[in-house]
């Protein structure tokens, strides 16, 4: 069966410093990868959607980048943190399930900026 | 283009009463529609999905929403409200095909009262 991990799961870092999440899935091979940022009371914004290896698409331009260095391994960087990068990062994959394209999600990442 | 609709960003029903959480959702293309509910610190779990084969769809834990198309609709209910129903909902769109994209609501979080 496919599972998705993500990690860390809760993260403090202080304004200017770097990130990096980290997001893989065990049991595909080739899936299509996405981050979301959720925030209170905004539902979740799609940040960065990768359909192969090297290949990374952005939804809003921000703070942040990702990469896809291996088929199941998708990161989620910036070089300079921001106070409004907090808020709770969760990785997806889409595969095939009864008939639709679902995302299943991972644990998520709870980012705390000070 | 499509977009996703959720009233109420808050919903609170006694143990055993009706659960009703509403959607409505616009899309250029044939929908397809899921819910999403998201407990405390965790990521999304797939509560159903609607791909065109019935417009009455059965979930998990005993949810259920039914497509109608005239409404542009597909709310969410459960009969009688649990405890641990007590969540964040999320609906969401999408067309056909694992390309398109997924386009969340705002969530609506219900309160079970006891």
């Amino acid at each position: 069966s496919q599972t998705i991990h993500q990690w860390p799961a809760t993260l403090v870092q202080p304004v200017g410093s770097p990130l990096s999440l980290e997001c893989t899935v065990e049991g595909t091979s080739n899936p299509n990868l996405y981050w979301y940022r959720q925030a209170a009371g905004r539902g979740l914004q799609l940040l960065f959607y990768s359909v192969g290896i090297g290949q990374i698409s952005s939804e809003v331009p921000q703070n942040l980048s990702a990469s896809r260095p291996q088929d199941r391994q998708f990161i989620l960087s910036s070089k300079k943190l921001l106070l409004s990068d907090s808020g709770f990062y969760l990785c997806a994959w889409r595969g095939y399930r009864s008939g639709a394209n679902v995302l299943t999600f991972g644990a998520g990442s709870r980012l705390t900026v000070l | 283009a499509q977009s996703v609709t959720q009233l109420g960003s808050h919903v609170s029903v006694s143990e055993g009463a009706l659960v009703l959480l509403r959607c409505n959702y616009s899309s250029s293309v044939p929908p397809y529609l899921f819910w999403y509910v998201q407990y405390p610190n965790q990521g999304l779990q797939l509560l159903l999905k609607y791909t065109s084969a019935a417009t009455l769809v059965k979930g998990i834990n005993g949810f259920e929403a039914e497509f109608k198309k005239s409404e542009t609709s597909f709310h969410l209910t459960k009969p009688s409200a649990h405890m641990s129903d007590a969540a964040e909902y999320f609906c969401a769109v999408s067309g056909e095909g694992g390309y398109q994209k997924v386009t969340f609501g705002t969530g609506t979080k219900l309160q079970v009262i006891p």
